[in-house]
């Protein structure tokens, strides 16, 4: 079974410019997250879907970020415009949900903003 | 808010037990995880463990839980080279704001 799929695997793009980054979960799972790892740090939560809807968002920053799960499978997180403080990697994570514990982790995007 | 709290760094000597330690503060946490992290790659879930129970074992790993004192420790057994990585303790509640709150990662050597 395919585990949690991210892509890009890495990004690099100058300031003011836009970005974006895609996940595909683990088949059958109705809950999604987007984290931010800083480095040296643990990964900290920007958003989570419950199927379409997104049900936790306050930590996103919506002035720049957003996200999207359209038809409650794969999902696409948007920076527009990139900052400096923006580099980190991104992790999206998937989980059953209806109370399941397991939540399973992609690889992440390595973002880089020069 | 919620706080997950661990030590930076461990070294152990290959064939030896690691024990990697974790404190919490949200005391509606229902499930308590151990995640892998290597360079370079996404978490691993280890193993994780409900707050009703109080050790898993689960092949070389070993987690015990004091909910009294809101401490989670991962004991792993016959620690190997392979096993150097970032470890991080995660909590999550089954009600509310369901995400996991992560620790800031302990970095194990495993020295040979």
């Amino acid at each position: 079974e395919a585990g949690v799929v991210q892509s890009p695997r890495y990004k690099i793009i100058e300031k003011k410019q836009p970005v974006a980054f895609w996940c595909n979960p683990i088949s059958g799972h109705n809950t999604l997250y987007w984290y931010l790892q800083n480095l040296g740090q643990g990964p900290e939560l920007l958003i989570r879907y419950e199927n379409e809807e997104a049900v936790d968002d306050s930590q996103l920053p919506k002035d720049r970020f957003s996200a999207e799960r359209l038809k409650g499978v794969d999902s696409t997180l948007k920076i527009q415009p990139a900052e400096l403080g923006d580099s980190a990697v991104y992790l999206c994570a998937s989980s059953l949900g209806g109370g399941k514990a397991e939540a399973f982790f992609g690889q992440g995007t390595r973002l880089t903003v020069v | 808010g919620e706080d997950v709290e661990q030590s930076l760094f461990l070294s152990v000597r290959e064939g030896d037990s690691s024990v990697i330690n974790c404190t919490y503060t949200d005391s509606s946490s229902t499930y308590l995880y151990w995640y892998k992290q290597e360079p370079g790659a996404g978490l691993q879930l280890l193993t994780y463990i409900f707050s009703n129970m109080d050790m898993k074992q689960d092949q070389r790993l070993t987690v015990l839980l004091n909910k009294k004192d809101k401490h989670l420790s991962l004991r792993i057994a016959d620690t190997q080279t392979g096993d150097s990585a970032i470890y991080f303790c995660a909590t999550r509640r089954d009600t509310g704001r369901r995400a996991l709150t992560f620790g800031s990662g302990t970095r194990l050597q495993v020295q040979p």
